[in-house]
């Protein structure tokens, strides 16, 4: 009964390669969002879709592509990891844009 | 776009103590200001809100207060217990947005 799950859980690979992580959520929610909080636990948006369709795409290298199959999975692809890339990943669904949001439990990359 | 500021970053009080933690936005149209707490390798989880047609709501020992005219809204936690420990971030948000705050670090020291 998880409302926002994530996987993996933890995440550890070498520079160069290419991982994904996924994110579903079973509150029926229009939205869903992906995070970056690094060591200084700022929280930084890098995407957002509602209901499939790409609405927030901040300043992202596009080593990082999003893709939504349906709206309640939101999967994050990153190509050519590189060192600064590790931080955890976190993944949040809300009903609208602008709404409370919840928070999958994240997701722990280490580049090495 | 919007811009939200958090202060203070740190903050550490005796338990028993309040604490209080300050933001302020830009954007006059945002009218949506949750506050989330995050716990030490856990997610951020809401633990009070406060819409723009409220000026102070209470929830036990946390309350939010909104001035919408200053752009500034705050979080007031009373009788502090070191499980209030935690990084609490601040948002604002509307139907176009949705900003945090870079966060406050509280230590409730026993």
């Amino acid at each position: 009964d998880t409302a926002v799950s994530q996987t993996p859980k933890y995440l550890v690979t070498q520079m160069g390669n290419d991982k994904s992580i996924k994110c579903e959520q079973n509150l029926g929610h229009d939205t869903m969002y992906w995070y970056k909080q690094d060591s200084k636990k700022f929280l930084k948006i890098m995407f957002s879709y509602n209901n499939k369709e790409l609405i927030i795409n901040e300043t992202v290298p596009n080593r990082f592509s999003p893709k939504s199959p349906d709206k309640a999975h939101l999967n994050l692809h990153i190509n050519s990891l590189e060192l600064g890339d590790s931080a955890v990943y976190f993944c949040a669904s809300s009903l609208p844009l602008g709404e409370t949001q919840y928070f999958g439990p994240g997701t722990r990359l280490l580049v090495l | 776009g919007e811009n939200v500021e958090q202060h203070p970053s740190t903050l550490s009080v005796q338990e028993g103590d309040s604490a209080v933690i300050k933001c302020t936005y830009s954007d006059s149209a945002s009218n949506y200001f949750p506050w989330y707490k995050q716990e030490l390798g856990k997610r951020p989880q809401l633990i009070i809100d406060i819409r723009s047609n409220v000026g102070e709501k209470k929830d036990q020992r946390i309350a939010v207060t909104l001035n919408k005219t200053a752009k500034h809204f705050s979080l007031h936690i009373t009788e502090t217990q070191p499980e209030d420990s935690a990084v609490y971030f601040c948002a604002a948000s509307s139907s176009q947005n949705f900003v945090f705050g870079p966060g406050t670090r509280l230590s409730v020291l026993p």
